[in-house]
């Protein structure tokens, strides 16, 4: 089956530090993968997303590489600011456009 | 583009109460809709997908008669939770997947921002 699997937070940084957050997948077929992010008390926004092997996802300073050969979606943002404190969400989407989400990761920027 | 809205954003109801949150999609029409289902610092549980003009499918374990879901057009599913119990209490968020937008992409879910019920 379809599955993804992040890192668990919180993950706390000081501002300007190097942010990686980890994300594995298993899945039958070549499926899109996605960040999503959700500040406080509001729903999910996309962040970016890529669509087969080797694409690379960008924006607002983040980057996630489709790596096939590892099953791997991993957000890295080389200097992150108190504003990007959020939780990150990573899926894939299955058969009938569905969605199936990590169980996310709390990130919290300290100034 | 692709903004999609809930209203309310916020509500509070006795229990045993009915309660009607709509999902619009607002600049792009929506052949897909679905609902989902957060816990407090927990992931999203889809609870069901609609189409325009068909019956939802819903996810196992999730109760048909206690949530409905009504895709009436592709603008607009209403989730109706019935029978509100405390139990009930949680964030329900919406989403919608684009249908032949010039330029958008039908593989990527566009979330709304959440609608918080509270059932006492």
């Amino acid at each position: 089956g379809n599955s993804v699997t992040q890192m668990e937070g919180p993950v706390t940084l000081s501002e300007e530090a190097f942010l990686t957050i980890n994300c594995t997948y298993t899945a039958t077929g070549y499926p899109s993968l996605f960040w999503y992010v959700q500040y406080p008390g509001e729903g999910l926004q996309l962040l970016l997303k890529a669509t087969k092997a080797d694409d690379k996802g960008s924006n607002k300073g983040f980057e996630a590489t489709y790596r096939k050969e590892t099953t791997s979606f991993h957000l890295e943002k080389g200097s992150v600011q108190v504003s990007d404190s959020a939780v990150y969400f990573c899926a894939l989407n299955r058969a009938g456009n569905m969605l199936t989400f990590g169980g996310g990761t709390r990130l919290m920027v300290k100034p | 583009g692709a903004v999609v809205s809930q209203h309310p954003s916020r509500v509070i109801c006795k229990s045993g109460t009915s309660v009607k949150i709509e999902c619009r999609s607002l600049d792009f029409q929506a052949t897909t809709m679905f609902w989902y289902r957060q816990f407090p610092k927990k992931s999203l549980m889809l609870m069901a997908t609609s189409n325009e003009g068909s019956k939802a499918t819903y996810e196992q374990g999730v109760e048909k008669d206690k949530f409905l879901i009504n895709h009436a057009s592709l603008t607009l599913s209403t989730l109706t939770v019935t029978s509100a119990h405390p139990e009930d209490s949680s964030f329900y968020i919406c989403s919608a997947s684009l249908a032949g937008l010039a330029g958008g992409s039908t593989d990527t879910q566009y979330f709304g921002p959440g609608t918080r019920l509270t059932v006492l």
